[in-house]
């Protein structure tokens, strides 16, 4: 099945810098890669998603490239606020196989005022 | 619309008991899962299904029962509980034919002792 490895675990950011996540995809079926944003005690939320037949996604201050070829896909924040400062989850999902998500371990982002 | 809802928020069990956990949603979307998220790890799949009357087992299905007899509602059935089911559990559906985006409820806390 799908493995998803995301690193860093934990990155530690000024106010302001921005920040960079990773993750790496092992099944080439997999087409569609969302991030996910997971606030202590809340449910994981939808900040941006892309699709395999695009390589990279803008959406203000975040935004996703991805590496069909070396099976990766990047976060990238801007810009860094507090207010980011949180758990991020990256996820892959292949066509097949009732469509469900594999998720990576989970970055935490701390972003110091 | 209510979106994806769970009950109990929280739930204590001593080791052996049964429960359910309950998820519905009101979108009448096709798809729904449960994932459970262990302390500093990311969401692992349990059990999905595809539409009433279908499930299917995803990456740790071991302790966990599940039927889908309504498009609207996928219960979670422990059967012997066991503190090694200590998690946070989500409930997550999905419209197929629609925007990729996976809906999440906003989980139920479980502690086994």
């Amino acid at each position: 099945g799908e493995n998803v490895e995301q690193h860093p675990s934990t990155l530690s950011v000024q106010e302001g810098d921005s920040a960079v996540i990773k993750c790496t995809y092992s099944d080439s079926a997999s087409n569609y890669f969302p991030w996910y944003k997971q606030e202590l005690g809340k449910r994981p939320q939808l900040i941006i998603d892309i699709r395999s037949n695009v390589g990279e996604k803008k959406d203000q201050r975040i935004a996703v490239t991805l590496n069909k070829t070396a099976k990766h896909f990047s976060l990238h924040i801007t810009e860094t606020q507090p207010e980011d400062s949180a758990v991020y989850f990256c996820a892959a999902r292949v066509h097949n196989a009732g469509n469900m998500l594999t998720f990576g371990g989970g970055t935490r982002l701390m972003v110091k005022p | 619309n209510a979106g994806v809802t769970q009950t109990p928020k929280f739930q204590v069990l001593k080791t052996g008991q049964s429960m359910t956990l309950q998820c519905a949603q009101d979108m009448n979307h096709e798809y729904m899962s449960w994932y459970r998220q262990d302390p500093g790890m990311g969401l692992r799949l349990i059990h999905y299904s595809v539409g009433a009357g279908i499930t299917d087992q995803g990456e740790v299905p071991n302790g966990y029962n599940v039927s889908r007899s309504t498009t609207e509602d996928f219960p979670l059935r422990l059967l012997s509980a066991a503190p090694s089911q200590t998690s946070v559990y989500f409930c997550a559906s999905r419209n197929p034919t629609g925007r990729d985006e996976q809906y999440f409820g906003p989980g139920t806390r479980l502690t086994v002792t």
